[in-house]
């Protein structure tokens, strides 16, 4: 599976969109990113993934580079509650494992 | 629905003790997945099955962790002589794998913090 780089830590204003970047640039053709975030005392969470197109759901955008070599986890109004440690991950449909890294921390202010 | 549950919550037990992890995915789950994570370290994956077998344990540290899944559903992490290295919060996750084996989304438990002393 490729590896993943994240900024370490990230704050962001509440009501304001966070923009979290994950350059993920040894991703092979067949290699999902995914997304998934963990807050504090709890199991990570999915938030979306996706292959080339960007995505949407209704937790965050997915936005994915034309190369393949980096995205764009996009939270549009983010909370207090938004803050937690997001994971950037990629790996194949073809196995069962998440290979986290070390996330980015995020910090949503007042 | 009810989502993944494991117990206990906490365990605490003394160096060389056996302990065992319970995990009840979720109900219709076929893939259920085995992680653990150390304090301030993103989860480290340790196994995977795929119904009852193990289709991927390359993640085990060695020979003293093992898992089952007897029933397909209900699976046990079980830790042999454990040691103070083995201090960490085990976290279990299931998914639908509908896609014939192939990843899907996984739903997390809020694990269980295991210190040994």
């Amino acid at each position: 599976d490729a590896k993943t780089t994240q900024p370490t830590s990230m704050d962001c204003a509440e009501g304001r969109a966070a923009n979290l970047p994950c350059n993920h640039s040894t991703i092979s053709g067949n290699e999902y990113v995914y997304w998934y975030r963990q807050i504090h005392s709890q199991g990570p969470q999915y938030i979306i993934h996706g292959l080339k197109n960007n995505e949407t759901n209704e937790m965050a955008s997915l936005i994915i580079t034309e190369d393949r070599k980096s995205s764009t986890l996009i939270l549009p109004h983010a909370t207090l509650r938004d803050t937690a440690v997001y994971y950037c991950i990629v790996g194949s449909s073809n196995t069962g494992k998440l290979i986290f890294g070390q996330g980015t921390t995020l910090q949503v202010k007042p | 629905g009810a989502g993944v549950s494991q117990t206990p919550s906490n365990k605490v037990t003394e160096k060389g003790k056996y302990v065992e992890l319970r995990c009840d995915p979720i109900s219709g789950h076929t893939a259920l997945y085995w992680y653990r994570q150390s304090l301030g370290q993103g989860p480290e994956f340790l196994i995977y099955f795929q119904g009852t077998g193990a289709a991927d344990d390359s993640g085990l540290p060695n020979d003293r962790f093992f898992a089952v899944r007897p029933e397909g559903s209900v699976s046990t992490l079980k830790i042999q002589r454990t040691e103070r290295g083995d201090s960490a919060v085990y976290l279990c996750a299931s998914s639908f794998a509908a896609r014939g084996g192939g990843r899907d989304t996984q739903y997390f438990g809020p694990g269980t913090r295991l210190t040994v002393l």
